[in-house]
């Protein structure tokens, strides 16, 4: 299997606190975690690539001061949204590579951010 | 650059086939993915290229020419539930980066 689940899957919060995003594999070990974003009727934006115990490498134009990404262990990835607005306010999806087909990617099933 | 390009909308009828086409240029490129994306829900695996050639899978079948830089998706016998979005992503680079197209949104009408 590849199962990725995303935890949680819907959050509103006020503007100006912090939200912390979990992505995990469940049945298998992930080389690389990605983190995109994708607003109403646009395609997904890499944000992010993600390799345990390394710093994740993030796009141009991504404040890495404020999308804090944690690989913590070969299962587990977070994304912290720190002091969020209403721009932030997306769909925030994750996806892992298999150590044994490092070409596809898996995605969860996607966080919706609203920020008040 | 870095550019996938695919039509915006198409329409179809039930039981119909229909293609969507996808052309791309991205260095260091390393295989083609389509995607399907229903609303409000993360995208689901369709199909992987890397080849050139004819890829079939079940009703969905894509093709690649890496020397025209272009990709397309046939959908056959389609269902009312095919209608999503469909998402051409190149992947390129050292890590394995996913590119991804603007997406396809076919409607399919009775």
């Amino acid at each position: 299997g590849a199962v990725v689940s995303q935890h949680p899957s819907w959050v509103i919060c006020k503007s100006g606190t912090s939200v912390k995003i979990e992505c995990r594999s469940l049945d298998f070990q992930a080389t690389t975690m990605f983190w995109y974003r994708q607003f109403p009727k646009q395609s997904l934006m890499l944000m992010a690539t993600s390799n345990e115990g390394s710093k994740a490498t993030y796009e141009q134009g991504v404040e890495k001061d404020k999308f804090l990404i944690n690989h913590a262990s070969l299962t587990l990835s977070t994304l912290t949204v720190t002091s969020a607005h209403p721009e932030d306010s997306s769909f925030y999806i994750c996806s892992a590579t298999k150590l044994s087909l490092q070409e596809t990617q898996y995605f969860g099933p996607g966080t919706r951010l609203l920020v008040l | 650059g870095q550019n996938i390009d695919q039509p915006t909308e198409m329409t179809a009828t039930e039981g119909a086939i229909v293609q969507i086409n996808c052309t791309y240029q991205t260095s260091g490129f390393n295989g083609l993915f389509w995607y399907q994306q229903h609303a409000g829900e993360a995208p689901t695996f369709l199909s992987y290229n890397v080849l050139d050639g004819l890829e079939e899978k079940g009703r969905f079948s894509s093709f690649l020419s890496r020397s025209k830089g272009y990709s397309y998706l046939l959908l056959k016998e389609l269902q009312m539930k095919d209608s999503a979005s469909y998402l051409c992503a190149a992947i390129s680079g050292g890590y394995n980066k996913l590119i991804f197209g603007a997406g396809t949104r076919l409607a399919v009408h009775p």
